[in-house]
């Protein structure tokens, strides 16, 4: 069965402190990993898209990479507005996206 | 200008009532989606239609039906609402459904049923 796991479900960091944010998949044929963020009331908006072992993407304090089993979001020194919730997900068959339960990030100042 | 709107923001209403939510995009995508988010923010999807074609139906209950009169729009029309369809529901839109395809999503509906 495909699935995904994300951890830790929450993570509290001071300003400046960098961390990562794990996301676990088993799925049979992946075909792209996205990385969402969510604030409260909204909707989730794209980040990142993966598709290969190896790969990384950059978006200012942010930095996803991708392994066979396992993709991490870094966060280089984060800053308040940094904190939301990180929603990891697969794409299957039929643009169908399986998503983690999400990581609630909050730095505090 | 919103790329994908639904309306409402917030729904509540009694058990046994049927209420719609709708959506809409702008964007020119061919792919629209239905997104359930539970308490736990866990997301998972409902339905999905392409170019008003219904082409993922997962396992939800009969009482939801979707409906897309064309490729701009996806109404979701719930009968004999539960206390369990409380959650938050979740439009959202893609080009194509193609790998790597990201997805748009609107701001949400929340629906409480009391």
């Amino acid at each position: 069965e495909d699935q995904v796991t994300q951890s830790p479900e929450a993570l509290r960091l001071q300003e400046g402190e960098s961390s990562s944010l794990n996301c676990s998949y088993t799925v049979s044929g992946l075909r792209g990993l996205f990385w969402y963020r969510q604030d409260p009331g909204k909707g989730p908006e794209f980040l990142f898209t993966l598709y290969s072992a190896g790969e990384e993407k950059e978006k200012e304090r942010l930095k996803a990479t991708l392994t066979k089993k396992e993709s991490f979001l870094h966060i280089t020194a984060p800053k308040p507005e940094d904190s939301a919730t990180y929603l990891c997900a697969v794409q299957v068959g039929g643009g169908k996206l399986i998503f983690g339960q999400g990581t609630e990030l909050s730095v505090k100042p | 200008d919103t790329a994908v709107s639904q309306t409402p923001k917030y729904l509540v209403t009694q058990m046994g009532n049927d209420k719609s939510i709708k959506c809409e995009q702008n964007l020119g995508h061919d792919t629209m989606y239905w997104y359930k988010q539970d308490s736990k923010k866990f997301l998972k999807i409902m339905f999905s239609y392409n170019n008003k074609e219904l082409i993922i139906n997962e396992t939800v209950p009969n009482r939801f039906s979707p409906k897309s009169p064309d490729k701009a729009h996806l109404n979701l029309h719930i009968n004999s609402l539960e206390l369990g369809d409380s959650a938050v529901y979740f439009c959202a839109s893609s080009q194509q459904r193609q790998k790597g395809e990201k997805l748009f999503f609107g701001s949400g509906t929340q629906l409480s049923v009391l």
